[in-house]
Order: C-alpha cells, then sequence, then structure tokens
C-alpha cells in the first residue's frame, strides 16, 4: 500500500544552519507530494507541493524536489529561523482531491 | 476570506459516550476530509465527504459517522467512546477537483476519560 517514511525527531538547530529533513515513499503510479507545516496549537498549513517527477516546490524559504527514481522529497532550506520552530509533515496523494497520507512528523527545534 | 473552522475547539467525554464535531469548509470548497491524529503522530484518514456522500474511506471502524449538509458543512459522529479515540481531529476542505490543495482547521481536541 502506499506510505510515506519521514526522518525521527526532533531535529534541533541553532539559528542559520542548513536543514534537511528526509523523507521516502512508496506509491502506485505518480503521487503529488506535499510538505505541511504544524506549529504549536494549530492545523497544518501547506508549506509546499509537487505533482510530477522533477518538479520543485517552494515556499518561505524552503524547497523540496520530487525525484522518481529515489522516491524520495526530501526538505531543505539554507538558513533556519526561531520562527520555522515547528513540526513538519510530509505527504502523498494518488490523485488530486483524495485522502492525503502523511508520515509521522519531524519536530524541529531552533534556537537563538 | 473565512478558513476552516471546526467547534468546539476542546470536548472532555467519558468511555461509552457519544460525541459530534462539527466543521464549516472554507468559502468556495465543497469537499470535507476527516483526520484523526493522535498525540505524536500523523494524521490518518478518516473518511471524505463530497456531494453529501461519503465518497472514500480509511481504515476506521463503523463507529465513526459523519454527514454533509447541503451548504458544505459536516460533522463527525462518534459512538461508544474508547480510551483511544482520545486525539486531535482535523477538518480539511478542498473543490472537488483537488486543485489548490487543501485548507485544514485548527482541530477539535478530544479527550476520553
Amino acid at each position: 500500500g502506499n506510505s510515506v517514511t519521514q526522518m525521527e525527531g526532533p531535529v534541533t538547530l541553532s539559528e542559520e544552519a542548513f536543514l534537511t529533513i528526509n523523507c521516502t515513499y512508496t506509491a502506485t503510479g505518480y503521487p503529488s507530494l506535499f510538505w505541511y507545516v504544524q506549529y504549536p496549537g494549530e492545523g497544518l498549513q501547506l508549506l509546499l507541493k509537487a505533482t510530477k517527477a522533477d518538479d520543485k516546490g517552494s515556499n518561505k524559504g524552503f524547497e523540496a524536489t520530487y525525484r522518481k527514481e529515489t522516491t524520495s522529497f526530501h526538505l531543505e532550506k539554507g538558513s533556519v529561523q526561531v520562527s520555522d520552530s515547528a513540526v513538519y509533515f510530509c505527504a502523498l496523494s494518488n490523485q488530486a482531491g483524495t485522502a492525503l497520507i502523511f508520515g509521522k512528523g519531524t519536530t524541529l527545534s531552533v534556537s537563538s | 476570506d473565512a478558513g476552516v473552522t471546526q467547534s468546539p475547539t476542546h470536548l472532555i467525554k467519558t468511555r461509552g459516550q457519544q460525541v459530534t464535531l462539527r466543521c464549516s469548509p472554507k468559502s468556495g470548497h465543497d469537499t470535507v476530509s476527516w483526520y484523526q491524529q493522535a498525540l505524536g503522530q500523523g494524521p490518518q484518514f478518516i473518511f471524505q465527504y463530497y456531494e453529501e456522500e461519503e465518497r472514500q474511506r480509511g481504515n476506521f471502524p463503523d463507529r465513526f459517522s459523519g454527514h454533509q449538509f447541503p451548504n458544505y458543512s459536516s460533522e463527525l459522529n462518534v459512538n461508544a467512546l474508547l480510551l483511544g479515540d482520545s486525539a486531535l481531529y482535523l477538518c480539511a476542505s478542498s473543490p472537488r477537483t483537488g486543485k489548490g490543495g487543501y485548507t485544514f482547521g485548527s482541530g477539535t481536541r478530544l479527550t476520553v476519560v
């Protein structure tokens, strides 16, 4: 079946450090891939997405590239800020408008 | 433009009771999905409603049921509550095409004691 595997956290970084959160997936066909972010006490916000192989999603300095050959969608940011502290979820959807399948989430903590 | 609105924000119930959670979708969205997020876990898909019918269902028992109204708002009902039903319940809305992705509400925190 379809599934998403994320690197386990927590990830602890100093401000301005480089961030990578690994995400790999198992799916039939060509799923759409997403990164969502959840701040404490809040729901999920879409951070970025990619709908086909080699697409790069980007938003707020975060980037992720859809790699079909390695079934990966790693999240990166060149210089993290304290305000980036949150839980990050990788997710896939096999078809537009259908259920999202989430990874377990990775907690990021950034200190000044 | 209001996003997705969920009510109540917090709820405490006793084992065996029944609970109803409510969701109003974002303006312009006609599809509503419900997710359960246990502490420290990713959200798990419960079901999706469109045109007042359940269109897709995840691996949840029949104790979990739902409804969608003509104005696209939705309810999630859980019967015979178990301690393991304690979780954050998230509602997400989208246009039927899925374009533009999902908008999530802030969730209802359900505690079963």
